[in-house]
């Protein structure tokens, strides 16, 4: 069955990075797309960019250009997600995503999802 | 980016009752409209993609309708476990965009 386990809680102090891991498993690693979602206390989530996970393209959210890197090892079957210089309005949870490689996909749509990884910026 | 509106942002029912949830999408988004559920403290689960497939596994109590920029969610005959929020979500272009989501409570 297709799975994606994330890595652990993460506390950090304003300016700082995290990296964030995501395991996949159940599937073909390289027929799909990895978007990563993060989801603010009490708000709706919010898409935050994708990885077509077989060529390394990547497409960020213009509001996190610059500050977030999407990155896949293959031999492992994981994706990294890393913020940098952190922010108190970073404070969510984050999640990642299976998503489709092409617009033409059968299901174009996020069909599953990693359980989540609450990430803390405080000082 | 395509902003997403759903209403109303939450509702009281029983269970037994039909309730039917609304998106409107910013420009028209054809049928690109996903519809997810999430439980507190849980990942949102995917219900609905394409406007109005259910996704493997989801009861055919659930169904959705729509195209263009109106959208619907109709679930016919609510279950303690569907006591939930409910966020739609356009994949017609990047970046996907989510709507602030509806909140179905128990009366």
């Amino acid at each position: 069955q297709v799975q994606l386990v994330q890595s652990g809680v993460e506390v950090k102090k304003p300016g700082a990075s995290v990296k964030v891991s995501c395991k996949a498993s159940g599937y073909t690693f390289t027929s799909y797309g990895i978007s990563w979602v993060r989801q603010a206390p009490g708000q709706g989530p919010e898409w935050m960019g994708w990885m077509n996970t077989y060529n390394g393209y990547t497409n960020y959210a213009q509001t996190l250009q610059g500050r977030v890197t999407m990155t896949t090892d293959t031999s492992t079957t994981t994706a990294y997600m890393e913020l940098r210089s952190l922010i108190s309005d970073d404070t969510a949870v984050y999640y990642c995503v299976r998503a489709p490689l092409f617009s033409t996909a059968v299901i174009p749509a996020f069909d599953y999802w990693g359980q989540g990884t609450l990430l803390t910026v405080s000082s | 980016d395509i902003q997403m509106t759903q209403s109303p942002s939450s509702l009281s029912a029983s269970v037994g009752d039909r309730v039917t949830l609304t998106c409107r999408a910013g420009q028209s988004i054809l049928t690109f409209l996903n519809w997810y559920q999430q439980q507190p403290g849980k990942a949102p689960k995917l219900l609905i993609y394409s406007s109005s497939t259910l996704q493997n596994g989801v009861p055919s109590r659930f169904g959705g309708s729509g195209s263009g920029t109106d959208f619907t969610l109709t679930i016919s005959s609510l279950q303690p476990e569907d006591f939930a929020t409910y966020y739609c979500q356009q994949s017609y272009s990047y970046p996907w965009t989510f709507g602030q989501g509806t909140k179905v409570e128990i009366k």
